[in-house]
Order: structure tokens, then C-alpha cells, then sequence
């Protein structure tokens, strides 16, 4: 157990849903990163939260958006959901906004059909 | 733009047999490299920060090398609990106060008894 709990660990949906993702991170962390890893592209970084701020944006689409709430957890909300979002979703912590180490959950397996 | 490249994509040993993984990347900034571990379907597991040109860590088995524009992964005497994906990620910032780490698309190794 990494301590960054990723919740639900399995998601399947239908095209044009929306989906909430939750991610609790490590004791003590305040940064939460976001990580989109399909097959044919690796690991994509999406965004970053540092104690409830946005500090950094990757290449998310606008039909995904997150946030992070006053105790740290965060949560990635995907709208209307495409076959091209099926993807594993995982969450990273680390107690700076720019860590020495990066703690990863177990992801969440999305399959949109 | 951030750019990570791995080789091989694939590497099957002999149980004993060492090897080296490569890690190629060019970034604006390097602020660390980080080495993970990924077995099926599970979240990278942290190996190694490596942050200067120079550098070298060790764990076990494993051994990393950092230059200024390459990494290694050196495994000695692999066994076969060594099979999983070997990720290596760049880390650099964003904007003033945010980070992001860009992934390559790993080395699959096995390890054969």
C-alpha cells in the first residue's frame, strides 16, 4: 500500500457520461498530480494541485476538469466521455509543490463503451 | 518540449544475466530523473531521484547513472521478481511554482529462470 487511495478502482460508462474520479493523497503530502496512461501513449501528465491551488496544466482536455478540496483529497470529473478516454487514471502525491519523490496510487481502470 | 526516450522497448534475460536500460531525454531545465518500477495494471512504484550529472544511486539489484544527457539502469544478477516495466521520467517546472514529470514509454523486462 503506497498510502495515495484511489477510488473507484474499476469504471465502466457509456460515451456522453460523466465520471468522478476521487484520489486521497499520502499523509502529510499537499501536491496532487494527475496522470492519464492509455496504451498507445504512456503516461500523460494532466494537472497539478499544491494545498488546494492549481499550479500546473498538462495537456487535459477541456471536457476534464479537477480540483482539490480543503483535506487534500482531489477529485478529476470527465464529461462527456469519449472510447478514447478509456484509460488507466492515476494519482500522484508529494509533500512540496515540487517533490523529490513522487507516491503513486493503484489508478483507476476507466473503460468507456 | 520535454522528451524522454527509452531502449530497448523489450529486454528478455536469463535469470544472472545483467543488463543496462537506457534512458535519453532533453528537457528545459532538469530538475530531477526519476526511475520507477511498473508491474501489470498497478501504479509505478518509486525507484530512484537522480539530480545531477554524475550521480549514482543504488537499490538491491539496480544501479542508476545520470549524464547530462542520458540515464542508465544497470541490473546485476537479475532475478525473475525483477520482470515489470522500467519507467524514466524527467522532472521540470512549470510556470514559477508548479512541476510535471514527462514519462517514456518504458522497458519491458523479463527475467527468465
Amino acid at each position: 500500500d503506497s498510502g495515495v487511495t484511489q477510488t473507484p478502482k474499476h469504471l465502466i460508462t457509456a460515451t456522453g457520461q460523466r465520471v468522478t474520479l476521487r484520489c486521497s493523497p499520502r499523509s502529510g503530502d499537499l501536491s496532487v498530480y494527475w496522470y492519464q496512461q492509455s496504451l498507445d501513449q504512456g503516461l500523460q501528465f494532466l494537472i497539478q494541485y499544491y494545498n488546494g491551488e492549481e499550479r500546473a496544466k498538462g495537456n487535459i482536455l477541456e471536457r476534464f476538469s479537477a480540483q482539490q478540496f480543503p483535506d487534500l483529497h482531489s477529485e478529476l470529473n470527465l464529461s462527456s466521455l469519449e472510447l478514447g478516454d478509456s484509460a488507466l487514471y492515476f494519482c500522484a502525491s508529494s509533500v512540496g509543490s515540487v517533490g523529490s519523490g513522487y507516491t503513486f496510487g493503484s489508478g483507476t481502470r476507466l473503460t468507456v463503451v | 518540449e520535454d522528451q524522454v526516450t527509452q531502449s530497448p522497448e523489450a529486454l528478455r534475460l536469463q535469470e544472472g544475466e545483467s543488463s543496462s536500460l537506457n534512458c535519453s531525454y532533453t528537457v528545459s531545465g532538469l530538475r530531477g530523473l526519476f526511475w520507477y518500477r511498473q508491474d501489470p495494471g498497478k501504479g509505478p512504484e518509486f525507484l530512484f531521484t537522480l539530480y545531477s550529472a554524475g550521480e549514482e544511486k543504488e537499490k538491491e539489484r539496480l544501479k542508476a547513472t545520470l549524464t547530462k544527457k542520458e540515464s542508465f539502469l544497470h541490473i546485476t544478477a537479475p532475478k525473475p521478481e525483477d520482470s515489470a516495466t522500467y519507467l524514466c521520467a524527467v522532472q521540470s517546472w512549470v510556470g514559477t511554482s508548479g512541476s510535471r514529470l514527462t514519462f517514456g514509454e518504458g522497458t519491458q523486462l523479463t527475467v527468465n529462470p
